[in-house]
This record gives structure tokens, C-alpha cells and sequence, in this order.
């Protein structure tokens, strides 16, 4: 079993270009999340998917898009990134409730200019 | 908003020596969970303990939950230096889990 992968590891965007974070599992969760992490503000959560099909706000969802069409994958689109949205992203999923133990990926770089 | 604070923000010990963190949260809780984030990796997930469970202990670790005083404890005994990461409690709130800022533990051989 992979777990939680993410894909890209790196990326490096210009103010205003759009892109497209990939979360798969293959552990057959419901639940999967997606977090930002900046230095000295620990983990916040941006959205979550209670399950396939559905999408739900977190924390800090504003500049995000996120869509789950398949159970395995869950997206995480930036339309028009900005410096702010530098940070490392790490997807997460869970078996049951959202306040199960949390399975995470190895986390996306991303910077933006 | 965070829920859970850990404390020390970070930590620097001897291999060998025990570490204490510990985290307080606000509102009440039905778990409280531990993970721990090697540099530059995902977090891993270390140990759950329930609302009506005080302490609960996996290889090294213990863990201690006051939910009077709201807070928790997780202690690493005997040390070693691939236990060098950051530590986070996570609370659980309406329907997701809610991060703390994390420890930094620093263990030198």
C-alpha cells in the first residue's frame, strides 16, 4: 500500500497562474482533508470531503478550490495564486470520522513570486 | 483558531534523558491525539487517548490526559536521536481535528 500520496513534491508559481494539487489513497477512507503549514502557525485546515462527491470548508478556505470526485482522489485547485499561498500543503485522509487518527501524505512545496 | 497550545515550543535534550510536552486546549474534548513530523516529511500519527482514559502507553511513550485542567502530556523516555521531530496535539472539534503549534524536540547523541 502507497497511503497517501501527493503529487507534485515541488512547484514554484508566479502571482496570478493557477494549479492543481493531487491527493490520491488507497486505503479505501471516507474522509480526506487538506492543510496548509507555515512556519510558527502549525497545521490549518482548508478543506475536508466527508466522502465522495462532497466538499466542505475548513479553517482557511479562501483562494481554494478543492473537488472529489473519485473516493481515492481529492483536489486542490489555487485559480489566481498569490504570495500568500506559499507554504507546504500535506493531504490527509481518515477511515471514519473526521476526528479519527488522520493518515498524511509526504506534503507539496509550493512557492509563489 | 488553534485548540490545543503545546508547550515547550521547543526542546533540546541529551540521548538518553526523558522529554515532556505537554498541550492545553480550551473546550472539551472526546480524544485527544499525538503526531509527530520528522523535518520535512508528513505527520505520523502516534498515539490516541480518549476523554475517559488518564494515561496510555505505547513502546516509549506516555501519555496523560487531565481533562479537569484540560490538558495532556506526552513523556518519551530514554531518548534517542532519531526522535529528533516536531510533536503536535490534535483535538478533536465539531467534525475535524484541530492542530496545536507543535513542539520541536532536539535530542543530541
Amino acid at each position: 500500500n502507497a497511503g497517501v500520496t501527493q503529487t507534485p513534491k515541488f512547484r514554484v508559481l508566479k502571482t496570478g497562474q493557477s494549479m492543481t494539487l493531487l491527493c490520491a489513497q488507497d486505503m479505501n477512507h471516507e474522509y480526506m482533508y487538506w492543510y496548509r503549514q507555515d512556519p510558527g502557525m502549525g497545521l490549518r485546515l482548508i478543506h475536508y470531503s466527508v466522502g465522495e462527491g462532497t466538499t466542505a470548508k475548513g479553517e482557511v478556505p479562501d483562494g481554494y478550490n478543492v473537488s472529489r470526485l473519485k473516493k481515492q482522489n481529492f483536489l486542490l485547485g489555487l485559480e489566481s495564486a498569490a504570495p500568500s499561498q506559499t507554504s507546504v500543503y500535506f493531504c490527509a485522509s481518515s477511515l471514519l470520522e473526521g476526528t479519527d487518527t488522520q493518515y498524511f501524505g509526504p506534503g507539496t512545496r509550493l512557492t509563489v513570486l | 483558531s488553534q485548540q490545543g497550545e503545546e508547550d515547550p515550543q521547543a526542546l533540546s535534550i541529551q540521548e538518553g534523558e526523558n522529554a515532556t510536552m505537554n498541550c492545553s486546549y480550551k473546550t472539551s474534548i472526546n480524544n485527544l491525539q499525538w503526531y509527530r513530523q520528522n523535518s520535512g516529511r508528513g505527520l505520523v500519527h502516534l498515539i490516541l487517548i480518549r476523554s475517559n482514559e488518564r494515561e496510555k502507553h505505547s513502546g516509549r511513550l506516555r501519555v496523560t490526559l487531565d481533562t479537569s485542567k484540560k490538558s495532556s502530556s506526552l513523556l518519551i523516555t530514554a531518548s534517542r536521536a532519531a526522535d529528533t521531530a516536531s510533536y503536535f496535539c490534535a483535538t478533536d472539534g465539531y467534525s475535524t481535528l484541530t492542530f496545536g503549534k507543535g513542539t520541536m524536540l532536539l535530542v543530541s547523541p
